[in-house]
């Protein structure tokens, strides 16, 4: 079963308009941390946000915010005013437990193109 | 800043051969991972490795093992690659409950 759906394949955004890239989990655990990653054309993995099943606040880095709604079990990237470099792959991930032995699983991804 | 070296950026084997993919990291990370990445699939998980001589199956072991026996390596080995091996391969390294580093990537084509 697929334990990070991502709904969106494919998104195109205004420039300067908010984005949300949407994704949900599925976890029987009670600890365990969420991940946005940007992956440009140019193929690096760049870690772009965190959120921890305990945090009580939403993680916001920059123009990058995580809408953490924990009952949904919903993990949702905001970008606010998009801007053309944004235009990228962008991967949900998740990592289960607080154990040395856990693994991180990836979504299958959302192409998001900012139009100019 | 982290370091994740992959040893070839592009491959290209024949079927039948014994592929090694290399990934070495610089920050004493526990934690070491390989991917695959197909379009429309993301990343799935082949092995990850939690300490020197250890290592988990991910979701899609069939056909690749690894090895790790310094901390700071972690090898994939396709022990007779097959033409639904050509992928891009990502490794990455994490210290435990945090992000993962990625490296730049080999893409392997299996001739």
């Amino acid at each position: 079963a697929q334990k990070i759906t991502q709904t969106q394949p494919g998104m195109f955004v205004q420039e300067k308009e908010a984005v949300t890239l949407d994704c949900t989990y599925d976890t029987s655990d009670q600890s365990y941390g969420l991940f946005w990653y940007k992956q440009p054309s140019s193929g690096e993995m760049i870690f772009l946000i965190y959120q921890g099943s305990y945090d009580e606040q939403n993680a916001t880095e920059g123009r990058y915010s995580l809408n953490f709604q924990k009952a949904r079990k919903s993990a949702n990237l905001v970008i606010s005013a998009s801007q053309l470099g944004d235009s990228a792959m962008y991967f949900c991930a998740m990592r289960e437990g607080l154990n040395r032995d856990d693994k991180i699983i990836f979504g299958k991804g959302t192409r998001l193109h900012i139009l100019p | 800043d982290v370091k994740v070296t992959q040893s070839s950026r592009y491959l290209v084997k024949r079927t039948g051969e014994k592929v090694f993919l290399e990934c070495v990291q610089d920050m004493d990370h526990e934690n070491m991972f390989w991917y695959r990445q197909d379009p429309g699939l993301g990343l799935r998980l082949i092995y990850f490795s939690y300490d020197v001589k250890m290592k988990e199956k991910g979701d899609i072991p069939e056909g690749y093992s690894v090895s790790r026996e310094k901390k700071e390596r972690f090898s994939l080995i396709l022990e007779s690659a097959s033409t639904n091996q050509t992928s891009m391969y990502l490794c990455a390294s994490s210290f435990k409950n945090t992000e993962a580093f990625f490296g730049q990537g080999t893409r392997l084509t299996v001739v």
